[in-house]
């Protein structure tokens, strides 16, 4: 059974930084991409951005909202993607899903884990 | 990037068919074949419904079904079942290896 399980969320101070973890099993973590996808309290999904395997480079992608400021990397000896988020603003306040990437190339998101709650306040 | 512009709530009575629109530009969604569709259940995590605008991954009910016409893509669920409360979003390839989610759509059963 695939499962994502998400951690590291919490409450952070604007301008900080807070590392997100994503622990994968039940699959081959590393033959598939890893997104990131995030929800603020009551609005819609928002695309952050994804790596890609190490097949295909191990390259990362992402929104315009976070470039610059969010990275994404992975530990394939661990199953382990994570998501680094340095100068963190209020409007980064959101659920932060992991979710694999389906394997075909049209990057849609095949499972997600529940979700870890980033708060960002004074 | 904008959100695709989604329906903000759509409803029917239990067996009938509704659709949900998802419309773009022909930089997203007229310009590939790389919609997907998610449900999400209030409090949970979204679930994949739809991908490559009208496959339905393993498990998925085939009362579910995609299209796309031009810069829009439909979600249509036929036979509306209690089940089926929820919000839904599409998403699209937008170019540059980048993605869009749509505003969303809840569904309503009466």
């Amino acid at each position: 059974e695939v499962q994502l399980v998400e951690s590291g969320g919490g409450l952070v101070q604007p301008g900080r930084s807070l590392r997100l973890s994503c622990t994968a099993s039940g699959f081959t973590f590393g033959d598939y991409a890893m997104s990131w996808v995030r929800q603020a309290p009551g609005k819609g999904l928002e695309w952050v951005g994804f790596i890609r395997s190490k097949a295909y480079g191990g390259t990362t992608e992402y929104a315009a909202s976070v470039k610059g400021r969010f990275t994404i990397s992975r530990d394939d000896s661990k199953s382990i993607a994570y998501l680094q988020m340095n100068s963190l603003k209020t409007e980064d306040t959101a659920v932060y899903y992991c979710t694999r990437v389906l394997g075909n190339g049209s990057g849609s998101l095949d499972y997600w884990g529940q979700g870890t709650l980033v708060t960002v306040s004074s | 990037q904008s959100a695709l512009t989604q329906p903000a709530s759509v409803s029917g009575s239990p067996g009938q068919s509704i659709t949900i629109s998802c419309t773009g530009t022909s930089s997203d969604v007229g310009g590939y074949n790389y919609v997907s569709w998610y449900q999400q259940h209030p409090g949970k995590a979204p679930k994949l419904m739809i991908y490559d605008v009208s496959k339905r991954p393993s498990g998925v009910s085939n009362r579910f079904s995609g299209s796309k016409s031009g810069n829009t893509a439909s979600l249509t669920i036929s036979g509306l079942q209690a089940e089926d409360e929820a919000d839904y979003y599409c998403c699209s390839y937008a170019g540059s290896s980048t993605y869009v989610f749509g505003t969303g759509t809840k569904v309503t059963v009466l």
